[in-house]
């Protein structure tokens, strides 16, 4: 089945560092979403990806659609406390179901 | 994006028996699902829930272990039966799909936390 490697697993950063995770598949993707799991809550859509190539933003948060269509990153400038969670990738082929990237879970020292 | 509940928010049941969990959208969407989240894992999906007919089940998840019920488009149940302690997870209700909402693009509910002793 479709497989999904997501790095790193853990990132600890200092406050207003830029991070960046990233994603990589063994499968062609048509889609890549990001979310973001607050502890408690289930996960929060950040940012969805339709195209390779496609560079999106929103707010402080940049993700891009890989060239070759088997991967993802998604960068946050400027980190503050409140970036606190684990972001997890999700992509899937044409009808198929959401295949989830084991998360990175990112830590912000004020 | 869609609004969803889901209820209960967190539960702590003796193994053996069976939890019924709740999940409704304030909006008409096509598609729902149900997910499982182990402590400290990735979300691993159960199954569709299908209206008006039997879910969609994926590999390792069976319909005796989890009966899923979608009487409407706003409205899904997944029950955990006969539970053990290895049932300890966060169950997940996530949508896909209706007026407002784009396909691809899936919104999950708050979750139910769910500890079997």
């Amino acid at each position: 089945g479709q497989q999904l490697n997501q790095s790193p697993q853990s990132m600890f950063i200092q406050e207003g560092e830029d991070v960046s995770m990233n994603c990589t598949s063994s499968s062609i993707f048509n889609t890549w979403l990001w979310y973001k799991q607050d502890p408690g809550e289930g996960p929060v859509l950040l940012i969805a990806l339709y195209k390779a190539g496609e560079l999106t933003s929103n707010g402080r948060l940049t993700a891009q659609f890989g060239i070759t269509r088997k991967d993802s990153f998604l960068n946050i400038s400027a980190s503050i406390p409140s970036d606190v969670g684990i972001y997890f990738c999700a992509g899937r082929t044409s009808g198929s179901r959401l295949t989830f990237g084991e998360g990175t879970q990112l830590t912000v020292n004020p | 994006s869609a609004v969803i509940s889901q209820k209960p928010s967190r539960d702590i049941c003796q193994r053996g028996t069976s939890l019924t969990i709740q999940c409704q959208v304030d909006s008409q969407v096509t598609m729902m699902f149900w997910y499982r989240q182990q402590p400290g894992q990735s979300l691993t999906l159960i199954a569709t829930a299908n209206q008006g007919s039997e879910a969609t089940y994926e590999s390792g998840f069976v319909i005796d272990k989890f009966p899923i019920s979608r009487p409407n488009l706003t409205f899904s149940t997944l029950t955990v039966s006969n539970m053990s302690p290895e049932d300890s997870s966060i169950y997940l209700c996530s949508v896909e799909g209706g007026p407002g909402l784009l396909y691809n693009e899936q919104f999950f509910g708050p979750g139910t936390r769910l500890t079997v002793l």
